[in-house]
């Protein structure tokens, strides 16, 4: 079945440092792909996302480009702040179902000053 | 410009008991679904529901669980007589349509 696989954190870099986070994808068809995050005692929310193959979703200084060749979402970001301190999820959803979102077990971020 | 509405936000229960997960969707919204993290591992899909109605119940377990939306009030994610592997964040979403908002998350810690 689909499946997603993020890098494991915590990440921790320093402000104004250069941030990748890993996300792969394995699917049957066209998915959507998402990054959510989830800053501490928040619900999770939407940051980026793309629907299409070679597609840049980006928001916020995020981006990530949905590369089909290597079935790749990589979240990317050139400088973080202290308040990008958050857990990240990647996620794609099944062509057939707008609903069903498959995740990533999520990489927790954290950013020291 | 209340967000999506969880309580409690931590709740312990012993092992047996019955525990009962509250959801308040974004005024307006009328599809909720919910969703289970078990430690070290991502969200997995539980249940979709519309108002009285139950869309797509695939990622329930098939016992001990139960979802509702009421016409009135919030959703409710019930599970009865709760077993230490129960232990997780729940999370709920809701959406007007497709993209899907958040709630912060209840987690449950059976002793």
């Amino acid at each position: 079945g689909d499946s997603v696989t993020q890098m494991e954190g915590p990440v921790t870099l320093s402000e104004e440092a250069f941030l990748t986070i890993n996300c792969t994808y394995t699917a049957t068809g066209y998915p959507s792909l998402f990054w959510y995050v989830q800053y501490p005692g928040e619900g999770l929310q939407l940051l980026l996302k793309a629907t299409k193959a070679d597609d840049k979703g980006s928001n916020k200084g995020f981006e990530a480009t949905y590369r089909k060749e290597t079935t790749s979402f990589h979240l990317e970001k050139g400088s973080v702040q202290v308040s990008d301190s958050a857990v990240y999820f990647c996620a794609l959803s099944d062509q057939g179902s707008n609903y069903q979102l498959i995740w990533g077990a999520g990489t927790k971020l954290i950013i020291k000053p | 410009n209340a967000g999506v509405m969880q309580n409690p936000r931590h709740l312990v229960r012993r092992r047996g008991q019955e525990a009962r997960l509250r959801c308040s969707p974004v005024k307006g919204h009328s599809h909720v679904y919910w969703y289970r993290q078990l430690p070290e591992e991502g969200l997995k899909f539980m249940v979709y529901l519309q108002k009285e109605n139950i869309i797509d119940e695939s990622g329930m377990p098939k016992e001990r669980f139960s979802a509702e939306f009421p016409k009135e009030g919030p959703s409710i994610l019930r599970i009865q007589q709760v077993v230490r592997g129960d232990s997780a964040a729940y999370f709920c979403a809701s959406s007007p349509q497709s993209e899907q908002f958040f709630g912060p998350g209840t987690r449950l810690t059976v002793l």
